[in-house]
């Protein structure tokens, strides 16, 4: 079945630094999402991709579908103590209308 | 924006017993709703989809006489862990969507610990 490859799994850095992560499948998708998930809560959508190629921006976040439909990444400038939390992408399988998830990117902030 | 409610937050039940778990979109209509589980440290993964109204449909590898799912109108699913034992202890998830939209929105979960 259709899986998505998330990197790196883990994050450790510094406040104000900024951070790239990404996904990459062997399948296409229609839909890429990012998704930020706190501790003992559900997922909380960041940012949709609709379109390949597309570049989106949510405030200090940006992502981007890949070309291929085949990957995405996420970027996060400037890191506050509040990014901290388990990043996921997700794909969206639309004949089977439903999504599929990366392993997930924890992040980590030293003040 | 689309809001979905899960309830309760956290349950505690004896082996053997069931547990209900409930999913409600509070602001749309949700013509399909997800049940994800996860377990610590790992990534959600898809248990079953339902659609009001029709018999849901379960992912390869899960129970559906163990985990029951109603989806009886547009805004209400629930999923019941019947016969509840120390490995079906987990975070579970649940997700709403409306007919046309690619939008997913989650619940806050709930954290079911079977002792």
């Amino acid at each position: 079945g259709q899986q998505l490859n998330q990197s790196p799994q883990s994050m450790f850095i510094q406040e104000g630094e900024d951070v790239s992560m990404n996904c990459t499948s062997s399948s296409i998708f229609n839909t890429w999402l990012w998704y930020k998930q706190d501790p003992g809560e559900g997922p909380v959508l960041l940012i949709a991709l609709y379109k390949a190629g597309e570049l989106t921006s949510n405030g200090r976040l940006t992502a981007q579908f890949g070309i291929t439909r085949k990957d995405s990444f996420l970027n996060i400038s400037a890191s506050i103590p509040s990014d901290v939390g388990i990043y996921f992408c997700a794909g969206f399988i639309q004949g089977a209308q439903k999504l599929v998830f990366g392993q997930g990117t924890r992040l980590t902030i030293n003040p | 924006g689309a809001v979905v409610s899960q309830h309760p937050s956290r349950v505690i039940c004896k082996s053997g017993t069931s547990v209900k778990i409930e999913c409600r979109s509070l602001d749309f209509q949700a013509t399909t709703m997800f049940w994800y589980r996860q377990f610590p440290k790992q990534s959600l993964m898809l248990m079953a989809t339902s659609n009001e109204g029709s018999k849901a449909t379960y992912e390869q590898g899960v129970e559906k006489d163990k985990f029951l799912i109603n989806h009886a109108s547009l805004t209400l699913s629930t999923l019941t862990v019947t016969s509840a034992h120390p490995e079906d202890s987990s975070f579970y998830i649940c997700s709403a969507t409306s007919l046309g939209s690619y939008g997913y929105t989650f619940g806050s979960g709930t954290r079911l610990t079977v002792v």
